[in-house]
């Protein structure tokens, strides 16, 4: 079945980076869009980038535009989501998902989460 | 871009039907028929619950269903049930620079 297993919980000091990982099974990458998703305590949902079918392809938010950096391995079919210069605020969960097949521009399927604190 | 409009809260009894709306601008949830609707328990990623408008991925209820009339779109539950108590977000796809609008969330109490 479908699963998306991301990396354990960081914690950062400000101006640090953090790189995530999110390792797919059940289908295949290069079939999807993927995408990240990133919520803050307490907050709504906010959609962070995305990632083409082809692995090259990217999409961010222009919050994050020049900070973020998303890449994909397929040899372990996995995705990764690299944010530098931390910033207070950037202390979320991040979520990575999947995207039906078509496209069809949703989230259909969903890690577990990772939660990155940032903190001096 | 500004997140989609929904309200904070809902409630209802067990067996009511609810509805949460969704308003967003022509350029998210009027410009494109790809909205969506989560459902998030607490401490637990969410889920897609509709996807392009109406349509119920396999395996979610039937009680679950959604329309969209101009700028706004709406779930509805019926039949609510304890399960049902969560968190629902809509999404919307919004072109080629936001890519994707979300709203800030309706806490649903049964």
């Amino acid at each position: 079945q479908v699963q998306l297993v991301q990396s354990g919980a960081e914690l950062k000091k400000p101006g640090a980076s953090v790189k995530v990982s999110c390792k797919a099974s059940g289908f295949a990458l290069k079939n999807h869009f993927m995408h990240w998703v990133r919520q803050a305590p307490g907050e709504g949902l906010e959609w962070v980038a995305t990632l083409n079918p082809n692995g090259e392809d990217t999409a961010y938010t222009p919050r994050l535009q020049g900070r973020l950096s998303v890449t994909r391995d397929t040899s372990t079919s996995s995705v990764y989501m690299e944010l530098t210069g931390l910033r207070l605020d950037d202390t979320a969960m991040y979520f990575c998902a999947r995207e039906m097949e078509g496209p069809k521009q949703n989230f259909d399927s969903w890690g577990q989460g990772t939660l990155v604190t940032v903190s001096s | 871009q500004s997140a989609l409009t929904q309200p904070a809260s809902v409630s209802g009894s067990p067996g009511q039907s609810i509805t949460i709306s969704c308003t967003g601008t022509n350029f998210d949830v009027g410009g494109y028929n790809r909205v969506s609707w989560y459902q998030q328990h607490p401490g637990e990623a969410p889920k897609l619950i509709i996807y392009e408008v109406s349509n119920r991925p396999f395996g979610i209820s039937s009680r679950f269903s959604a329309s969209k009339s101009g700028n706004t779109a709406s779930l509805t539950i019926s039949g609510l049930q304890p399960e049902d108590e969560a968190d629902y977000y809509c999404s919307s796809y919004a072109g080629v620079v936001i890519h994707y609008v979300f709203g800030l969330g309706t806490r649903v109490t049964v």
